[in-house]
């Protein structure tokens, strides 16, 4: 079955980058997606991207994605003390329509 | 403003009785998803629904029960059969042919 994997926690001082990792298992997913869980609330969509790129940059968010080993991450830029939350990444299942989603990664940013 | 709601925000219940949680949609979406989420363990879907009165169970149905009568709403039933029924739960909702998914503020049941 389908499973996507991340590491459960990383830490970070405010003004580094933060690089969240993700493997997944569906090679033929069209797109891939990063989620923000703040504390106590639902799920946002930050970003997603299509499985024939490579990179996709949206302003401080940089996605690289490694088809052949099913690795995407995040690269969080600039990283500050409100981007601390969990972050989720998400993988189509194909011919259904629905996503399957990774533990998360608990992102602490520390001043 | 488009968006899901849930309702309550928290709940309480005692062990035994059956607890049902609202989901509610202006996006106009086809498609809507229950999800529960305990610590550690990312989020687990429990029914999809891609149409009016059809749903599918997910991975964890068990003891859960659900009905897609209208559109905009997801009804969630946790029934007395669910051993463990103590969580988070997110409802979330997506336009046909459309894998990105929008998320409500989801519903924190206690049950004791």
């Amino acid at each position: 079955g389908e499973d996507v994997e991340q590491s459960l926690f990383l830490s970070v001082r405010e003004g580094d980058s933060s690089v969240i990792n993700c493997t997944y298992t569906d090679s033929s997913s069209t797109y891939l997606y990063w989620y923000k869980q703040e504390p106590g609330a639902g799920l946002q969509l930050l970003t997603y991207i299509f499985s024939n790129m490579d990179m996709k940059q949206d302003q401080r968010l940089t996605v690289l994605l490694n088809k052949k080993d099913k690795h995407l991450s995040l690269r969080i830029a600039d990283t500050q003390t409100g981007d601390s939350a969990i972050y989720f990444c998400a993988e189509e299942v194909t011919g259904f329509q629905k996503l399957v989603f990774g533990t998360g990664t608990r992102l602490l940013v520390s001043p | 403003d488009g968006g899901i709601t849930q309702s309550p925000k928290y709940l309480f219940r005692k062990e035994g009785q059956n607890v049902t949680l609202s989901c509610e949609q202006n996006l106009n979406h086809d498609a809507m998803y229950w999800y529960r989420q305990d610590p550690g363990q990312g989020l687990r879907l429990i029914y999809y629904s891609q149409i009016v009165n059809d749903f599918q169970k997910g991975d964890i149905a068990e003891g859960y029960s659900v009905s897609r009568e209208k559109k905009e709403s997801f009804p969630l039933t946790v029934t007395s059969a669910q051993k463990n029924p103590t969580a988070f739960y997110l409802c979330a909702s997506s336009s046909e042919g459309f894998y990105e998914q929008y998320f409500g503020p989801g519903t924190r049941l206690t049950v004791t």
